[in-house]
């Protein structure tokens, strides 16, 4: 299996603008996380999705963030508009509980978002 | 509720001399616990993972914890440290709570230094 994909890999934008983050879980995996990462605040689960329907998104810091599950092998987290303060490393992450599954969690590269 | 506390967040050790990084847990239901290891700009990479069978756990890179009930620690330890250790590592505690509910809590990190 290909692991997590994230795309893009790093993105640079303006304050205002809209930015979107994509995942595509390993295939089978029917939860998917979205995570953030700062020097300051370190990783901070902002979302988490079950069969495509969010769970819980109490992580997610306010309504410029909405996150999407349209199917089982594809995600997306948005901010609209962004500000510099959105810039961090964000990661996609997935797992299972089929077959005995024990709740490990497999990573995908992250997103590099610079908001200038 | 649960808590993860790693209680170093710098460790530096020199090549060829034994690594431990410590982390202890509280939560009121059994968990699974986990270690994963972030090396720069890279996502996280899963080492090792408790899930109520053998408290010993082995996992990759000659990484192995114990977890010790009575402590609630779950401690990650090396005999002998190399220079690629040097990456920063993160204990989780994640737990099922009801159905389609988890509860993930990372720890914030150790950076591990390894002197040459």
């Amino acid at each position: 299996d290909a692991g997590v994909i994230q795309s893009p890999r790093h993105e640079v934008t303006e304050m205002g603008q809209e930015v979107t983050l994509r995942c595509k879980p390993i295939s089978g995996h029917d939860y998917l996380f979205w995570y953030r990462q700062t020097m300051m605040r370190g990783l901070e689960l902002l979302i988490y999705f079950n069969n495509n329907v969010p769970i819980d998104d109490s992580g997610m810091p306010e309504d410029r963030f909405s996150a999407k599950m349209p199917n089982a092998s594809f995600s997306t987290l948005k901010i609209q508009p962004s500000e510099p303060r959105d810039s961090a490393v964000y990661f996609c992450a997935s797992s299972s509980l089929a077959g005995g599954g024990s709740y490990e969690q497999y990573f995908g590269p992250g997103t590099r978002l610079t908001v200038t | 509720a649960q808590s993860v506390t790693q209680l170093d967040s710098h460790v530096s050790v020199s090549e060829g001399t034994p690594v431990l990084l410590r982390c202890n847990y509280s939560s009121s239901y059994s968990p699974s616990l986990f270690w994963y290891v972030q090396h720069p700009n890279k996502g996280l990479q899963l080492l090792l993972k408790y899930t109520s069978a053998a408290t010993l756990v082995k996992g990759i890179n000659g990484f192995e914890a114990e977890f010790k009930k009575s402590e609630t620690s779950f401690h990650l330890t090396k005999p002998s440290a190399h220079m690629s250790d040097a990456a920063e590592y993160f204990c989780v505690v994640t737990l099922r709570m009801d159905t389609g509910r988890r509860a993930l809590t990372f720890g914030s990190g150790t950076r591990l230094q390894v002197q040459p």
